[in-house]
């Protein structure tokens, strides 16, 4: 079945540093990938996503690009700050007919300043 | 103002209580969907529903059971509750099948 892998965590870095955190799925065809965010105590938040292969998804200064011939998705951003700490998932739409989303196990991203 | 709405926020209960979770949705979609959150993050998919009907039902048991009066709720009641059912629930909702999901803040279950 189709399914998300993503780096484990935590991931630290300091501020203003440089984030990738890698994603690869397995699936038939090639479904929508999307980030989610989750930060303390909140629920998930669609960071953003990308619908179809060599698409780009972009928000607040994240990036990550569809890549067919990788099967992969890596979120990256050139410059976080304190306020990114979060944990993130990479996701896929598992449609036909059950239109599921299929979580990785997420990241914990923590930015000290 | 809230596009997905749960309620309670927090719900901590004694083994072999039963107990509900409601969810709201004022965004007009069609799809509503149920996902576990366990203690180490990883999210799965529960059920969902379109339009009333019940498209998903992911191996739960059957101590669990969606109710949907109407296309913008979609309840979830839990009979008989164990240690193991302690997680965050998150309700979410698409405008069709196949869109984008839109999640509720989550409903943190602690069963005592």
């Amino acid at each position: 079945g189709n399914s998300v892998t993503q780096m484990e965590g935590p991931v630290t870095l300091s501020e203003e540093a440089f984030l990738t955190i890698n994603c690869t799925y397995t699936a038939t065809g090639y479904p929508s990938l999307f980030w989610y965010v989750q930060y303390p105590g909140e629920g998930l938040q669609l960071l953003l996503k990308a619908t179809k292969a060599d698409d780009k998804g972009s928000n607040k200064g994240f990036e990550a690009t569809y890549r067919k011939e990788t099967t992969s998705f890596h979120l990256e951003k050139g410059s976080v700050q304190v306020s990114d700490s979060a944990v993130y998932f990479c996701a896929l739409l598992d449609g036909g007919a059950t239109n599921k989303l299929i979580f990785g196990t997420g990241t914990l991203l923590a930015v000290q300043p | 103002d809230t596009a997905v709405s749960q309620t309670p926020k927090y719900l901590v209960t004694q083994m072999g209580n039963d107990k509900s979770i409601k969810c709201e949705q004022n965004l007009g979609h069609d799809t509503m969907y149920w996902y576990k959150q366990d203690s180490k993050k990883f999210l799965k998919i529960m059920f969902s529903y379109n339009n009333k009907e019940l498209i998903i039902n992911e191996t739960v048991p059957n101590r669990f059971s969606p109710k949907s009066p109407d296309k913008a709720h979609l309840n979830l009641h839990i009979n008989s509750l164990e240690l193991g059912d302690s997680a965050v629930y998150f309700c979410a909702s698409s405008p069709i099948m196949g869109g984008e999901q839109f999640f509720g803040p989550g409903t943190r279950l602690t069963v005592l």
